[in-house]
């Protein structure tokens, strides 16, 4: 089976903090994906990868950066965490294009 | 610019009974169409899907979806729903065509709410 791991269920953050969100894939896949889920908003695409050292802004990309060194790790980078970013953050993998995405358990961020 | 709506935020229904989520899309080009299953404090997992073919997809668990290109639409049914099917369905679609990078456009959800 194919597994998405994210390196944390739950995070609690300071305001002002630089924080890192690990997602790891196991199936060689060569696309990843950075989504956050808020209620009433559905999954709203943050940034996207297609290959090593490749990115891509999605919907909402502010306040974001992104880092894809090697083919199976993406990392989500709040680089000072705000308030408003307290959210569900899912990572998603895909093995080419179009079709079904994978998805991670989730990290539930509280930025306090 | 292409977007997908779930016409309902929620849904109750009792046990046993027939369920429809509705999920409508919109795009200039030909789409492949996902519906997901989000159980509580879990991450997504795929429901079914339509690439090509059958428009007539089905899942292990009952649940079917009718892909109706001409009414630009994916409804997710099932025939009698458990208590085990609460749960949040996300409609989502990606586009087919060569430059696509493939990312998934999803629907803000549909709460299904099964009660005994």
């Amino acid at each position: 089976d194919v597994k998405v791991t994210q390196s944390s269920r739950y995070l609690v953050k300071r305001t002002g903090e630089k924080v890192f969100l690990e997602c790891v894939q196991d199936m060689d896949h060569e696309n990843m994906f950075w989504y956050r889920q808020d209620p009433g908003l559905g999954l709203r695409l943050i940034y996207f990868s297609y290959d090593v050292k490749m990115k891509e802004k999605g919907d909402i990309p502010e306040g974001y950066s992104v880092s894809r060194e090697k083919k199976e790790r993406f990392s989500l980078i709040l680089e000072s965490a705000s308030t408003n970013q307290t959210s569900m953050y899912l990572c998603a993998s895909s093995p080419r294009m179009n079709t079904e995405a994978f998805f991670g358990q989730g990290t539930r961020l509280t930025v306090v | 610019a292409q977007s997908v709506t779930q016409l309902d935020s929620q849904v109750p229904v009792f046990e046993e009974a027939p369920v429809e989520l509705r999920c409508n899309y919109s795009s200039s080009v030909s789409v492949y169409l996902f519906w997901y299953v989000q159980y509580p404090n879990q991450g997504l997992q795929l429901l079914l899907k339509y690439l090509s073919g059958s428009t007539l997809v089905e899942s292990i668990n009952g649940f079917e979806a009718e892909f109706n290109k001409s009414q630009t639409s994916f409804h997710l049914r099932k025939p009698s729903v458990h208590i085990s099917d609460t749960a949040e369905y996300f409609c989502a679609v990606s586009l087919n065509y060569g430059g696509s990078q493939g990312n998934l456009i999803f629907g803000k959800g549909t709460k299904l709410s099964v009660k005994p």
